[in-house]
């Protein structure tokens, strides 16, 4: 069945550092891909999405590239900052069904 | 403002008290489903409906119930809650698959539910 795998945390980096928190998936057919942020306390929301092979999405610094080769969608960012501490989850859906990674923490400290 | 509305956001109950979290959205979604969010298990989704008196068990239904009369409102019920049920829930809603398969969730802000 589908089903997406994203790396363990947590995740601590020093600000400006260099952020790559993978994720891979499984599907049949071409899933649309999202990454989602939750920060303390609140609900997950959308930051990006990529809905066909090669497709990038980009937020807020935040970048990931759809690799049907690879079935991997990899969320990248050049220089994190203290308020980019969150929990990160990488989603993948095919018609009604949506599937979540388990989440990756990330805490960035000053 | 697009968005889920999700009430209360904080509820601490006792063993056995029926309560219902409401959660509405203003978008026109068709699909709505409920998840529970648990330290080390990630989000399991309970129910979901694709439309009107349209829902479905999702991988965790028991315990819970959950009706769809009107195309924005999606309450859960927990009849007869018990301490296992102690979670943070999210409701959240999207166009359905097909044409609306590039969409992405919109999630509400979450209830913490605790049962004692």
């Amino acid at each position: 069945g589908d089903s997406v795998t994203q790396m363990e945390g947590p995740v601590t980096l020093s600000e400006e550092a260099f952020l790559t928190i993978n994720c891979t998936y499984t599907a049949t057919g071409y899933p649309s891909l999202f990454w989602y942020v939750q920060y303390p306390g609140e609900g997950l929301q959308l930051l990006l999405k990529a809905t066909k092979a090669d497709d990038k999405g980009s937020n807020k610094g935040f970048e990931a590239t759809y690799r049907k080769e690879t079935t991997s969608f990899h969320l990248e960012k050049g220089s994190v900052q203290v308020s980019d501490s969150a929990v990160y989850f990488c989603a993948l859906r095919r018609g009604n069904q949506f599937y979540f990674g388990t989440g990756t923490s990330l805490t960035v400290i000053p | 403002e697009a968005q889920v509305t999700q009430n209360p956001r904080y509820l601490i109950t006792v063993t056995g008290k029926k309560l219902t979290v409401t959660c509405s959205q203003n978008m026109n979604h068709e699909y709505m489903s409920w998840y529970r969010q648990d330290p080390g298990l990630g989000l399991r989704q309970i129910y979901y409906s694709m439309n009107v008196e349209v829902t479905d068990k999702g991988d965790v239904p028991e315990g819970y119930k959950v009706s769809r009369k009107e195309k924005r409102n999606f309450p859960l019920i927990l009849e007869s809650p018990s301490p296992n049920q102690t979670s943070l829930y999210f409701c959240a809603s999207s166009f359905n698959g097909g044409q609306g398969a590039n969409y992405g969730y919109t999630f509400g802000s979450g209830t913490r539910l605790t049962v004692v």
